[in-house]
């Protein structure tokens, strides 16, 4: 199976702050998606991006799949942008189901 | 986003119980998913499935069972719960296993004591 590494792991920002999280993957995907766990838990779909840039809003992504990585842009940060995002991916050879990544925790200090 | 009820939210329950957790859905999606998330693991699939009684063993299954009897329903069941199975569930569904964009539920919330 594919491996899917996250980096940075921690991220500590100021409200306004932009970032950039970068997600790698060791094998050609048909899924790429981001999301975002809130401080609740809950995970929120981001973007489905096996390719190619997408923007809703103050986030952004960009998958490139010949170089076997995604990145998510977080533009003018705010408090309420704090928990954990994750990449997950998945494969031809799987059953549809996600890798995971670790996760980047980010936190927004006002 | 797709309606996806995991049921319940939050348990408490003692080891060597018995314990099932729902998973409904409302969007006709054809593959469900169970999932643990553990700090350190990230999330990771106990078992899938690809139809109405078709389920099949993800990464980490042992102690753990599936059903679907209908489209909209999946049912995770810890025959005889441990402490190490003290986690958080998710379920996902997606409409295929293909190039589809996968949708997660609240989550459940279990401890083993």
């Amino acid at each position: 199976g594919i491996q899917v590494e996250q980096s940075p792991p921690d991220l500590i920002l100021q409200e306004g702050a932009n970032s950039t999280l970068r997600c790698n993957f060791s094998d050609s995907v048909n899924n790429l998606q981001w999301f975002h766990q809130n401080p609740w838990g809950q995970l929120i779909n981001l973007f489905y991006i096996p390719s190619g840039t997408k923007q809703n809003g103050r986030l952004s992504a960009t998958t490139v799949a010949t170089e076997r990585y995604s990145l998510l842009y977080i533009s003018s940060s705010q408090t309420t942008d704090s928990g954990v995002y994750f990449c997950a991916a998945n494969y031809g050879g799987s059953q549809g189901n996600l890798i995971f990544g670790k996760g980047t925790k980010l936190s927004v200090k006002p | 986003d797709a309606g996806i009820t995991q049921s319940p939210r939050h348990k408490v329950t003692e080891t060597g119980t018995p314990v099932t957790l729902r998973c409904h859905q409302t969007e006709n999606h054809r593959y469900m998913y169970w999932y643990r998330q553990d700090p350190g693991h990230g999330l990771r699939l106990i078992h899938y499935s690809y139809g109405v009684k078709d389920t099949d063993k993800g990464e980490v299954s042992d102690g753990y069972s599936v059903s679907r009897s209908k489209t909209e329903d999946f049912l995770l069941t810890l025959e005889s719960a441990t402490s190490s199975q003290t986690s958080v569930y998710f379920c996902a569904t997606a409409r295929d296993r293909g190039n589809t964009e996968a949708f997660f539920g609240q989550g459940t919330r279990l401890t083993v004591v």
